[in-house]
């Protein structure tokens, strides 16, 4: 089964607009929570990552909001443009041993001019 | 110039035959992993190997073998048991130490003729 969901599968936002990708798992032993970028025909790019030790983190335009109540993480891109269009896929991580990332089934953002 | 190469960039298949894909990277990395592509799933985990000469089978390991002969290199070799391999192929690594990043190739696609 799916270790990691992620929705929606697609999303259109206007230039300027904040983007929002939500995640939810339910192993309470992950403790490193990635969210990776990929282009058509390219390989993921690590963007952005959080730890279940705080609740969020901003780099750039890019923030993860993390809930571990919840069992809930999220990416946000404020001013989203139209270089955003990509994938995104969050992912998370046990944090020991082969560190095998669990993958969500990616989102597809387009940013409209 | 650091990073992983994969090859081919695209890869035609027979029926019945066994393809090998490339990955190399000279990151000095410890762990590498190959996943597979498909629209609408994420990336599954085929195989990793965390070191020369060992490597564990992942989610979707059936009718793919690999070998870690050298550190810098990870081949994968779709067999002709694999009915179905039509994919977009993603080889990652990880330097070990507590590091959980994962990097990634370009990709390899593979279709079948």
């Amino acid at each position: 089964q799916q270790q990691v969901k992620q929705s929606p599968q697609s999303l259109i936002v206007q230039k300027g607009g904040i983007s929002i990708i939500n995640c939810a798992y339910e192993n309470t032993a992950f403790d490193y929570f990635p969210w990776y970028q990929q282009f058509p025909g390219k390989g993921p790019a690590l963007l952005i990552a959080i730890r279940p030790d705080v609740s969020e983190k901003k780099e750039g335009r890019f923030t993860i909001s993390f809930n571990k109540s919840a069992k809930q993480f999220s990416l946000h891109i404020m001013d989203s443009q139209p270089g955003d269009s990509a994938t995104y896929f969050c992912a998370a991580s046990l944090g020991t041993g082969a560190n095998n990332l669990f993958f969500g089934t990616g989102t597809r953002l387009t940013v409209i001019p | 110039d650091g990073g992983i190469t994969q090859s081919p960039k695209y890869l035609f298949r027979k029926e019945g035959q066994n393809v090998t894909l490339s990955c190399e990277q000279n990151l000095n990395h410890d762990a590498m992993y190959w996943y597979r592509q498909d629209p609408g799933q994420g990336l599954r985990l085929i195989y990793y190997s965390q070191i020369v000469n060992d490597f564990q089978k992942g989610d979707i390991a059936e009718g793919y073998s690999v070998s870690r002969e050298k550190k810098e290199s990870f081949p994968l070799t779709v067999t002709s048991a694999q009915k179905n391999p039509t994919a977009f192929y993603l080889c990652a690594s990880r330097r070990e130490g507590g590091e959980e990043t994962q990097y990634f190739g370009p990709g390899t696609r593979l279709l079948v003729l």
